[in-house]
């Protein structure tokens, strides 16, 4: 167990909606970053949020948009749903916008109908 | 554009033998790297990492070599065991910005009794 939580574990959405996603980081951790996995592929990097603040983005539209809370847990917002939005999404933590041993969650399988 | 590749996209070994996974990373200012092990319904777990000043580090069982000039990584599980089977991952940490990793397809390993 790496210690971050994620909810809810699966999800079913139709295009066109929106959706929220939640990730609670390790304990220490202070950052949190949100990856993007395909069926069959590797993770893909979406964002990083740190104190708060989005730290960095990958090559995802505005519509995903993230949020970071005081006691460092996040939530990963996704609008207008599009039918390749579906896929596994992974939240990892880490301390001090490093990479060092990043810890994932077991992730939000999401499926876009 | 940044990538991180693997030349064999599935591995099949016999129980008790020793497994390469190898990974090609085309940003040479990477300056660390993870493996991941992934099983399924799972998120990514950390296996073992290298620092780029570092040209192998050894775990308990695994062993990452690391050869900057070719830009090679390989991960060695000795003495493979049935609960090894899973997709492996490299990962490198790149800093545009923020730093992210870049993710390769995976190898998938499997176990023949």
């Amino acid at each position: 167990e790496t210690g971050v939580t994620q909810s809810p574990t699966h999800l079913i959405k139709t295009r066109g909606q929106q959706v929220t996603l939640r990730c609670s980081s390790q304990s220490g951790h202070n950052t949190v970053s949100w990856y993007q996995q395909a069926l069959g592929q590797g993770p893909q990097f979406i964002f990083q949020y740190y104190r708060e603040e989005e730290n960095g983005r990958g090559n995802f539209p505005p519509r995903f948009s993230g949020l970071q809370f005081p006691n460092y847990s996040s939530e990963l917002n996704v609008n207008a749903l599009e039918l390749d939005d579906s896929a596994l999404y992974l939240c990892a933590s880490s301390f001090g916008q490093s990479n060092e041993k990043l810890f994932f969650g077991s992730g939000t399988q999401l499926s876009v109908l | 554009g940044e990538s991180v590749g693997l030349h064999l996209p599935t591995l099949s070994v016999q129980e008790g033998d020793n497994s390469i996974i190898n990974c090609a990373y085309s940003n040479s200012a990477s300056d660390y790297f993870i493996w991941y092990k992934q099983e399924s319904g799972k998120g990514p777990q950390f296996i073992i990492d290298i620092r780029s000043n570092m040209d192998k580090r050894q775990g308990q069982r695994v062993t990452v070599l690391l050869n900057k000039t070719v830009k090679h990584l390989s991960l060695q599980i000795a003495a493979t065991q049935p609960g090894d089977s899973a997709v492996y991952f490299c990962a490198e940490n790149i800093i545009q910005g923020a730093q992210k990793l870049v993710f390769g397809q995976g190898t998938r390993l499997t176990i023949n009794p």
